[in-house]
């Protein structure tokens, strides 16, 4: 089973900066086959992110995602008053398609 | 539009079974994969299993097999998970969500079911 890791655990950080997100697996992740999901407080997670860099539709462009094997980052240039969520890496080229556990993105 | 409509919340008792459902709609139903995904409170996602609607196969993580059974019924376009025997650590959020081969991103997700065990 590939576990994925994400640092920091949480993210304080003002609107308007920039925010980056890591996301370390323990093997490499076949053919990017990594996506990020936002969650907000009390809903269901979105997909933000698949093939390690591609924006799911309607996904602002100021969300990217960038890695390759084992090292993965989600970038989110100008944060938004409605950024700050919980955000998820998952692999999904080798099942059990894992999670990882989770990044806090909160107001500072 | 794509949706996918969980059952309401439930409260049970250690030991009592439980389905819940998953109902898609706004797509062949069929020919998507359905993941369950668990959310302990407070905590982080949990891939449990993946089923294909069209011919019911299904594939487990290591850590949920043989704890849940997950099924689905194409002829009304719903999936579902079940327990037969809950205990309090099934507590949780549970979300289906849909992706469109057994290794594609899950592009469209349920609202989610909250299951409570307590005695």
């Amino acid at each position: 089973e590939i576990v994925l890791t994400q640092s920091p655990g949480t993210l304080s950080l003002s609107p308007g900066e920039r925010a980056t997100l890591s996301c370390r697996a323990s093997q490499s992740v076949s053919s990017s086959y990594l996506a990020w999901y936002q969650q907000k407080a009390g809903q269901a997670p979105r997909l933000l992110i698949y093939g390690a860099s591609r924006r799911a539709t309607g996904v602002p462009d100021r969300f990217s995602g960038s890695g390759s094997g084992t090292d993965f980052t989600l970038t989110i240039s100008r944060l938004g008053p409605e950024d700050f969520a919980v955000y998820y890496c998952q692999q999904y080229g080798s099942s059990p398609y894992t999670f990882g556990q989770g990044t806090k993105l909160d107001i500072k | 539009e794509v949706q996918l409509v969980q059952s309401g919340a439930e409260v049970k008792k250690p030991g009592e079974s439980l389905k819940i459902s998953c109902k898609g709609s706004g797509y062949n139903f069929a020919v998507y994969w359905i993941v369950w995904v668990r959310q302990m409170p407070g905590k982080g996602l949990e891939w449990l299993g993946i089923i294909y609607p069209s011919d019911s196969s299904t594939r487990y993580s290591p850590s949920f097999q043989g704890q849940v059974t997950i099924s689905a019924d194409k002829s009304i376009t719903t999936a579902y998970l079940h327990w037969s025997s809950l205990k309090a650590s099934d507590t949780a959020m549970y979300y289906c969500a849909r992706s469109y081969t057994s290794d594609s991103p899950l592009d469209s997700w349920g609202q989610g079911t909250l299951v409570t065990v307590s005695s």
